[in-house]
């Protein structure tokens, strides 16, 4: 069975560039999920669907950074423009329901914003 | 507010040894659940161990068990006979039924096994 798939793994941008992370779930899994993570941290939920639905939105900074899950699979987060800030892995992870505490991860996209 | 803490960025033992990691939470929920998750370097997060706060009975997976104390609001980590594959970060968290199901995550403890 396939795991979770994130592209591209490593992206390197200038600032005030844009920049899309790609996602794709598990097969059957409903809920997926966006975090980011700065070296040496834990992750930081940045966006969470259920189905298509976006159902907690309160971290993800909506002046620039976006995201869609079109019918219910897989999911694109875009940052635009980057800040230097925005340097970091940002992950995908999804579950077979909100109740499911156990998360599947992707490898992660590292971004550089230089 | 949940919070997990945990106290130790940095963990080194030697191949074959027995280590702790640990980990302290703080949530006002009755029901909740914990866990640890193992970041080896450059590869995906994976799910280590789980606990249900209402269980008694701690965890065991192989190698790895906890000591779940949940008076003390305490979820340790044990990894026995540990091996060069064990080197990663790990994570504690807490997921709680109230909070919208949101995993609180620890800073991490990074965790090298030397030969």
């Amino acid at each position: 069975e396939a795991g979770v798939v994130q592209s591209p793994r490593y992206k390197i941008i200038e600032k005030k560039q844009p920049v899309a992370f790609w996602c794709n779930p598990i097969s059957g899994h409903n809920t997926l999920y966006w975090y980011l993570q700065n070296l040496g941290q834990g992750p930081e939920l940045l966006i969470r669907y259920e189905n298509e639905e976006a159902v907690d939105d309160s971290q993800l900074p909506k002046d620039r950074f976006s995201a869609e899950r079109l019918k219910g699979v897989d999911s694109t987060l875009k940052i635009q423009p980057a800040e230097l800030g925005d340097s970091a892995v940002y992950l995908c992870a999804s579950s077979l329901t909100a109740t499911d505490g156990e998360l599947f991860f992707g490898e992660g996209s590292r971004l550089t914003v230089l | 507010a949940q919070t997990v803490t945990q106290s130790q960025p940095e963990m080194s033992v030697q191949e074959a040894e027995t280590v702790t990691l640990s980990c302290t939470y703080d949530t006002s929920e009755s029901n909740y659940y914990l866990f640890w998750y193992k970041q080896p370097p450059s590869r995906q997060m994976i799910l280590v161990i789980r606990q249900e706060a209402y269980k008694q009975q701690n965890a065991t997976e192989n190698r790895f068990s906890v000591n779940f104390q949940k008076a003390a609001k305490s979820f340790s980590l044990k990894i026995s006979d540990s091996q060069l594959g064990d080197t990663a970060m790990y994570f504690c968290a807490s997921r709680g039924w109230d909070s919208n199901y949101q995993l609180i995550w620890g800073a991490g403890t990074k965790l090298i096994i030397k030969p």
